[in-house]
């Protein structure tokens, strides 16, 4: 089944420093979307890619959407101690022979922040 | 605009009763998705409804299983429950299977303990 890599698992970063994270596949996705979960809460929609080479922008994030398709990445620029949470990457996959259309998440990425 | 409200916050069975776990999709979404996660894990996923079918089902067994309602709320009902089964329950929902570009709403989840 299709899976999701997802770098690295944790970090642990000054107040300040920019974040990279990334999220790879083996197989093509049609939409790469990042999320932040933040303890006892559900997961926050941060950024939505849906063309291969998109690079979109929220804030102080930055992420794109690969040329193959196969893999994303998060950039979080001047973190501060909000930041602090779970970063998930999720794909859509290329729809089965049903034409249905599943989200795959990404294992996520711890970061905090220290100040 | 309310989002993706999951009901109730907190559930507490013993091994091998049945629970039942609530959500109400965002007005004008027709998809509800569940997700389960496990402490300290990633999402896995469980069903996928859209417009009152099961369009998709996750790697779990038959004792998990659900419904949705001409209003698209959904319910998830588990099983003769098991220790294992202590977990997030994230709910989320999105336009429907017409809507490919519709990223994912999260709840805030159903933490079930099972004791």
């Amino acid at each position: 089944g299709q899976q999701l890599n997802q770098s690295p698992q944790s970090m642990f970063i000054q107040e300040g420093e920019d974040v990279s994270m990334n999220c790879t596949s083996s197989s093509i996705f049609n939409t790469w979307l990042w999320y932040k979960q933040d303890p006892g809460e559900g997961p926050v929609l941060l950024i939505a890619l849906y063309k291969a080479g998109e690079l979109t922008s929220n804030g102080r994030l930055t992420a794109q959407f690969g040329i193959t398709r196969k893999d994303s990445f998060l950039n979080i620029s001047a973190s501060i101690p909000s930041d602090v949470g779970i970063y998930f990457c999720a794909g859509q996959g290329v729809p089965s022979t049903s034409g249905t259309y599943k989200y795959i998440f990404g294992t996520g990425t711890r970061l905090k922040v220290l100040a | 605009e309310a989002g993706v409200t999951q009901s109730p916050t907190h559930l507490i069975k013993t091994r091998g009763q049945q629970a039942t776990l609530r959500c109400s999709p965002i007005s004008g979404h027709t998809s509800v998705y569940w997700y389960q996660q496990a402490l300290g894990l990633g999402l896995q996923f469980l069903l996928w409804y859209d417009e009152g079918e099961e369009r998709n089902r996750g790697n779990f067994p038959p004792r998990f299983s659900g419904r949705q309602f001409p209003n698209y709320s959904s319910e998830l009902n588990v099983n003769a429950l098991e220790l294992e089964d202590s977990a997030l329950y994230l709910c989320a929902s999105s336009f429907g299977w017409g809507s490919p570009n519709s990223p994912l709403h999260f709840g805030n989840g159903t933490r079930l303990t099972v004791t």
